[in-house]
């Protein structure tokens, strides 16, 4: 049973670029969920999609996008990037939505200079 | 709204010592609770969780947790410490149905030799 997994692990970009992050979800899980972990905090919910369809969001400003394809992998979309978007971005996946135990990637740092 | 508050940022113990880490909830619904560990350059990995089956809640690597629904409190504990234990701890609660899990601010436990 493959974990979850994350690419890239680290990215530097420059402010107003645009990134894209990727996630793999575990087999079987058709539920992703995607994660702001700033530096000393706690990981910050920005956005779900279960079943290729956006399923609740955080408190993050439009720029942060995302999409999950038929094989339930996921991408994180951020525009205009911002110093402050500098974080370590987590991907979680999970059978279903609610309570349901949710499996964590390594995450990818990401710096915005 | 939902809130997940860990007392105490650091806490440090002595190798063979109790461990205690605090959480508090706010909900009026009682949630899924749950508390992960998180090594350096790491994921989160899921330690227990609380489902509303039993109160006392045992988990992995001798962690253990209690749900007192009076105190709106699940604290973290473990007999005796070890040194690899030492990690970031993250206290998380989500809603029955709900899609958002709240994580607290984290607790870096140190283990003194």
């Amino acid at each position: 049973e493959t974990g979850v997994t994350q690419s890239p692990t680290h990215l530097i970009k420059t402010r107003g670029q645009q990134v894209t992050l990727r996630c793999s979800s575990q087999s079987g899980h058709n539920t992703v969920s995607w994660y702001q972990q700033a530096l000393g905090q706690g990981p910050q919910f920005i956005f779900q999609y279960y079943r290729e369809e956006e399923n609740g969001r955080g408190n993050f400003p439009p720029r942060f996008s995302g999409l999950q394809f038929p094989n339930y992998s996921s991408e994180l979309n951020v525009n205009a990037l911002e110093l402050d978007d500098s974080a370590l971005y987590l991907c979680a996946s999970s059978l279903g939505t609610g309570g349901n135990e949710q499996f964590f990637g390594p995450g990818t740092r990401l710096t915005v200079l | 709204a939902q809130s997940v508050t860990q007392l105490g940022s650091h806490v440090s113990v002595s190798e063979g010592a109790l461990v205690l880490l605090r959480c508090n909830y706010s909900s009026s619904v009682p949630p899924y609770l749950f508390w992960y560990v998180q090594y350096p350059n790491q994921g989160l990995q899921l330690l227990l969780k609380y489902t509303s089956a039993a109160t006392l809640v045992k988990g992995i690597n001798g962690f253990e947790a209690e749900f007192k629904k009076s105190e709106t409190s699940f604290h973290l504990t473990k007999p005796s410490a070890h040194m690899s234990d030492a990690a970031e701890y993250f206290c998380a609660a989500g809603n029955t149905g709900g899609f958002k899990t709240i994580f607290g601010a984290g607790t870096r436990l140190f283990v003194k030799a």
